[in-house]
């Protein structure tokens, strides 16, 4: 299952400096797209998210763009810290009446260096 | 602030054993999940839960596996026979009625011998 694609393993910045995470996506039906963070032995937690019907989203130093035509989305962290050092996952949807299932790519490990 | 917990944070057992794995998602949620992830593959979907029914399931959610919400706060997965392609990291998570974004607890880690 492909739907949802993070195609770098691994990112590595310097603190300070812009991470961008990227994801593809395959499912022209996915209508909510969400980024989550997850350190070693926690579950994933939510970051952001944006609406299909938008193309960017604005939470402190995060920033998700969207590019619908493309099947395309980036997470933005500026200025990255230390403590951003994690797994990063993207996640799609599609909106249900009970319950959306969410379909996430395989996570990118960025590490943000001092 | 609210969060999901759930219990064991680690459960080892021998295959073709019970285990019953627990959650209490956040109070006021109205939508609850089970993920699972196997070491190095994706966060993979097992079934989402509403007004005490499963409103969808996985092809991996087979008859080896049922989910429960016995009180008004707990919601368990139970796996009737594990096997040992059972074993993984297994995440509750919970949502609110009409939001998207599902919060996760920490996990259980499953080890079946």
């Amino acid at each position: 299952d492909q739907q949802v694609k993070q195609n770098s393993p691994s990112l590595s910045v310097q603190e300070g400096r812009i991470s961008i995470l990227n994801c593809d996506y395959t499912n022209s039906m996915f209508d909510y797209f969400l980024w989550y963070k997850k350190y070693p032995a926690e579950g994933p937690t939510f970051l952001i998210s944006i609406s299909s019907i938008k193309d960017k989203n604005e939470d402190g130093r995060f920033t998700v763009f969207l590019n619908k035509s493309a099947k395309h989305l980036s997470l933005h962290i500026v200025p990255s810290q230390p403590g951003d050092s994690a797994v990063y996952f993207c996640a799609a949807t599609v909106f249900m009446e009970y319950g959306n299932k969410l379909v996430f790519g395989a996570g990118t490990i960025l590490r943000v260096k001092s | 602030e609210p969060e999901v917990t759930q219990t064991p944070s680690h459960q080892v057992t021998q295959m073709g054993q019970e285990v019953i794995l627990r959650c209490v998602p956040i109070s006021n949620h109205l939508y609850f999940y089970w993920y699972r992830q196997i070491l190095g593959q994706k966060v993979e979907f097992l079934v989402s839960f509403y007004n005490n029914e499963i409103s969808e399931k996985s092809e991996i959610f087979d008859d080896q596996f049922s989910v429960e919400r016995p009180d008004g706060s707990n919601f368990t997965l139970k796996i009737r026979s594990t096997k040992l392609e059972d074993s993984a990291m297994y995440f509750c998570a919970s949502t609110s009625d009409g939001g998207y974004e599902q919060y996760f607890g920490p996990g259980t880690r499953l080890t079946v011998t």
